[in-house]
């Protein structure tokens, strides 16, 4: 079991949709969470980081994460023909993990006019 | 402020051949960080150097890859001889410190025939 997975899609939708991407993870350890999104040729940029359970809302991005359950969700409102990109989950353990991250594989998103 | 530059953007090879990569990080960055991200997946960590120095190179097949980052600057990634399976996007990061933000370059993308 991979220790973390996430949907590959790809998913489509119509501009102005709610998007809502997800990932889980197996490894109690990871305590922090973040969000990248990747254009096509491009390296990941940072989206969105969040460390507690709940919600954490930056414009039209809310992150959302439920440790019990070990999911951590993105969701995009008012979705924009340029969000369309791959998005990573990433994790890393507290103290001593620095930023060695665990990726998710990606989930690619196309928002079609 | 410039960001995270690598060179070549491209490289095709044969296996059994050598390839090097470049990577400057955005000036005064502390931490550099050497990812490879296979098709369909997400990057995985390959090294990272805290200045000069190596903090984890723990997946680092280093039967054939070496990493160095002289004078706590530029790095290079050498891959000696090369597999198919090396076939990725190699992407360079760096970072202020270890736990700060990543900042991503655009990656160099390998194909081994």
């Amino acid at each position: 079991q991979k220790e973390v997975e996430q949907d590959p899609g790809p998913l489509s939708v119509p501009e102005g949709a709610i998007v809502s991407l997800n990932c889980t993870y197996s490894n109690s350890a990871f305590q922090y969470f973040m969000w990248y999104r990747q254009y096509s040729r491009k390296g990941p940029e940072l989206l969105m980081y969040t460390y507690s359970s709940g919600n954490k809302e930056d414009g039209r991005f809310t992150a959302q994460v439920d440790k019990s359950s070990k999911y951590i969700s993105l969701f995009i409102r008012d979705s924009q023909p340029s969000d369309s990109a791959t998005y990573l989950c990433a994790m890393t353990p507290p103290s001593g993990g620095g930023n060695k991250l665990t990726f998710g594989t990606g989930t690619q998103l196309k928002v079609e006019l | 402020e410039a960001g995270v530059a690598q060179s070549p953007r491209y490289k095709i090879i044969e296996k059994r051949q050598s390839v090097a990569f470049w990577c400057n990080p955005i000036s005064g960055h502390a931490t550099l960080y050497w990812y490879q991200q296979i098709l369909g997946q997400g990057p995985k960590l390959l090294i990272q150097f805290q200045n000069n120095g190596v903090v984890d190179d723990s997946q680092l097949p280093k039967d054939r890859f070496s990493a160095e980052r002289l004078k706590g600057v530029d790095s290079t990634l050498k891959i000696q001889p090369a597999k198919l399976e090396d076939s990725a996007v190699y992407l360079c990061a760096s970072s202020p410190g270890q736990k700060e933000k990543l900042f991503f370059g655009s990656g160099t993308q390998l194909s081994v025939l």
